[in-house]
């Protein structure tokens, strides 16, 4: 099962910021927090991730509360393209295991012109 | 474009049939998972091969078998196909047993399977 809570849905206008929160109040100390996105039926695309620390890459940044209980993904200039469902992921550190991925429902953002 | 293919990218075929899905895998990438989506169970993961050998089983029915193959391409083997099987398939890739925190998955696009 899953172990994220997301919102079901969020709008946001296009050029401004998208805050997407997840909860992952069960999360443990090994585990890392991922984020895909799926655009319509298309496979799903790795965003970003982070243990503890906030990250920031050339798609999204990841802020994550300092008890690890939540985090925020922040789409800076939300364009038409970023309308897809992301999802939040938590996943231990696979040393030597495997290293599945468990998909909530994730997120519906759609971005608005 | 995710460096991973799958092929046939649709697939219509009848109940109590067999059909296999293909995957090649990002150049250098080990790892090899299998998803399946379908509209009620939303993204679930199948199976992982690593380097020819399964290394991880979830939700996957005694009906679907898969192997990966000495040059990483991996089959996934559909069998005696119900209704319910109709789903997204997906293959994704990874660089190696994830030894790290950095080995995300790469996904494909897909095969789209129909069973009437």
């Amino acid at each position: 099962d899953a172990k994220t809570t997301q919102p079901p849905s969020m709008d946001c206008a296009e050029g401004r910021a998208a805050n997407l929160p997840c909860n992952h109040s069960t999360i443990s100390g090994n585990e890392y927090v991922y984020w895909y996105r799926q655009i319509h039926s298309q496979g799903p695309q790795y965003i970003i991730h982070g243990l503890k620390n906030n990250e920031t890459n050339e798609m999204a940044s990841l802020i994550i509360t300092e008890d690890r209980k939540s985090s925020t993904l922040i789409l800076p200039h939300a364009t038409l393209r970023d309308t897809a469902v992301y999802y939040c992921i938590v996943s231990p550190i696979p040393w030597g295991g495997s290293e599945k991925l468990v998909f909530g429902k994730g997120t519906k953002l759609t971005v608005n012109p | 474009d995710s460096g991973v293919t799958q092929t046939p990218k649709h697939l219509i075929t009848a109940t109590g049939q067999r059909v296999t899905l293909r995957c090649s895998p990002r150049s250098g990438d080990l790892s090899v998972y299998w998803y399946q989506q379908s509209l009620d169970q939303g993204l679930q993961f199948l199976i992982q091969y690593y380097n020819g050998e399964e290394r991880a089983k979830g939700n996957i029915l005694e009906r679907f078998s898969a192997q990966q193959f000495p040059d990483l391409h991996s089959e996934l083997n559909l069998s005696s196909l119900e209704l319910g099987d109709s789903a997204l398939y997906f293959c994704a890739s990874s660089v190696n047993l994830g030894r790290g925190p950095n080995n995300e998955q790469f996904f494909g696009p897909g095969t789209r399977l129909t069973v009437l």
